[in-house]
Order: C-alpha cells, then sequence, then structure tokens
C-alpha cells in the first residue's frame, strides 16, 4: 500500500470552480507539503504544515489554502479555479530529516 | 536570491553512455542534499542524498555523487546508463533544516537504444 495517497488523480474543472485537493499518509510523519510542478519550473512549494496546528504559507500560495484535519491528512483547496492553475499537484510528507516522499501527484485541468 | 541551479534542462544519451548532471546552490552553511527521479507518469522517488561524511555518496539504480562544498555542487553521475533511466531528474536542497527543499528546475534525461 502507498504510503502517500492523493484524491483525485486527475480532475478537470471550469474556471471559477472550488476544487479540493486531498492527501493522505501512513508514515506517521508530522510534516506535511503541497508542492505545483509545472514544466521547466520544477516544484513549487505552496503551504506547508509542521504539525496539526501549524500551517505556513510557500512560494506561491495566493489562491490557495491548505487545511490539516489530522496528523494524516492535509487538504489544498483552490477557492476559485482558474487556468494558470492547471498543472500537476503533489503532496509530501517528510521525516525530521528533511527526507521527503511524494504522493503519486494531482493532474489539475483548468479550463 | 538564493536557490538552486541545474545546468542542463534536456540531455540526450545513448545507450552505455555516462552521464553527469549538475547542481548547484546558494545557501550558505550546512544544507543537506538530494537527488530525486521522476520516471514518466510517476511520482518523486528519492536516489540519494548527502546530509554528511563521505562526501561521495551512493544512491540506487548505479547512481552517484558528489558534493563538492567549495564549488556549492552536489553532481549527479552514472557511468553507463540504460534505456530505463529515462526520466526528469531533480536536484533539491534542504537549507534550513526544517524539512523544507528547495527544488532545482529539472534535468528531463532521454536515453535512446
Amino acid at each position: 500500500d502507498a504510503d502517500v495517497t492523493q484524491t483525485p488523480r486527475n480532475r478537470i474543472t471550469k474556471t471559477g470552480k472550488r476544487i479540493m485537493l486531498e492527501c493522505s499518509q501512513t508514515k506517521g510523519h508530522d510534516r506535511m507539503y503541497w508542492y505545483r510542478q509545472d514544466p521547466g519550473l520544477g516544484l513549487q512549494l505552496i503551504y506547508y504544515s509542521f504539525d496539526v496546528k501549524d500551517i505556513n504559507k510557500g512560494e506561491i500560495s495566493d489562491g490557495y489554502s491548505v487545511s490539516r484535519q489530522a496528523q494524516a491528512k492535509f487538504s489544498l483547496s483552490l477557492e476559485s479555479a482558474i487556468p494558470n492553475q492547471t498543472a500537476l499537484y503533489f503532496c509530501a510528507t517528510s521525516d525530521l530529516e528533511g527526507l521527503q516522499f511524494f504522493g503519486p501527484g494531482t493532474r489539475l485541468t483548468v479550463l | 536570491a538564493q536557490s538552486v541551479s541545474q545546468h542542463n534542462h534536456h540531455v540526450i544519451l545513448s545507450e552505455a553512455a555516462s552521464l553527469e548532471l549538475g547542481c548547484n546552490y546558494s545557501y550558505g552553511g550546512t544544507v543537506n542534499l538530494f537527488w530525486y527521479v521522476q520516471y514518466p507518469g510517476q511520482h518523486l522517488q528519492l536516489l540519494l542524498k548527502y546530509f554528511s561524511g563521505d562526501p561521495l555518496v551512493k544512491g540506487i539504480k548505479g547512481f552517484e555523487a558528489e558534493f563538492i562544498k567549495s564549488k556549492f555542487s552536489f553532481n549527479l553521475r552514472k557511468p553507463s546508463v540504460q534505456w530505463s533511466d529515462t526520466a526528469e531528474y531533480f536536484c533539491a536542497v534542504n537549507p534550513d533544516s526544517w524539512g523544507k527543499l528547495q527544488f532545482g528546475a529539472g534535468t528531463q534525461v532521454v536515453v535512446t537504444p
């Protein structure tokens, strides 16, 4: 079984819609992250959380929000999706050494 | 601005050729360094990591990387690539020991039969 899971794996939506991407982990890590991947830009950090009560903005948080419902769950929301949010989104967890474990990704297309 | 730079965006080579991918970073102090690989359609997987000790690090699938502190570099190498090494490779740096990674833009490697 995968340690980090993401749902949905693919989503097509329209401009202005609210979208939630979910991430669950069974690794028991306190630290969780959301990244987006765009061709030629690598991975950019959207939000991160070091424990259930801790939420921090990353490099590109505008237009996104997150919720850390439990140690194992970290959700990413797009309140009003726009086409330039079309990307591949990855959730990750990390241990205390900073070693990160990634989920399978969610491919989001905003029309 | 502090950053992670990967020298090549695309590399095409034949099977059995040697591969070297460059990575430089601009953070001072102690850093943790990583190379991740993303095979087509898959998520990122760890190839190798450097935290301390021997600057020559061996990873999975025959990859190795050398940390050169004076050059702020962490280059990835493989002596003889295979078609299955076709993937995108990302260098990443943990500059503050808090688990946040800064990624390079990635290098797309295509290995032809």
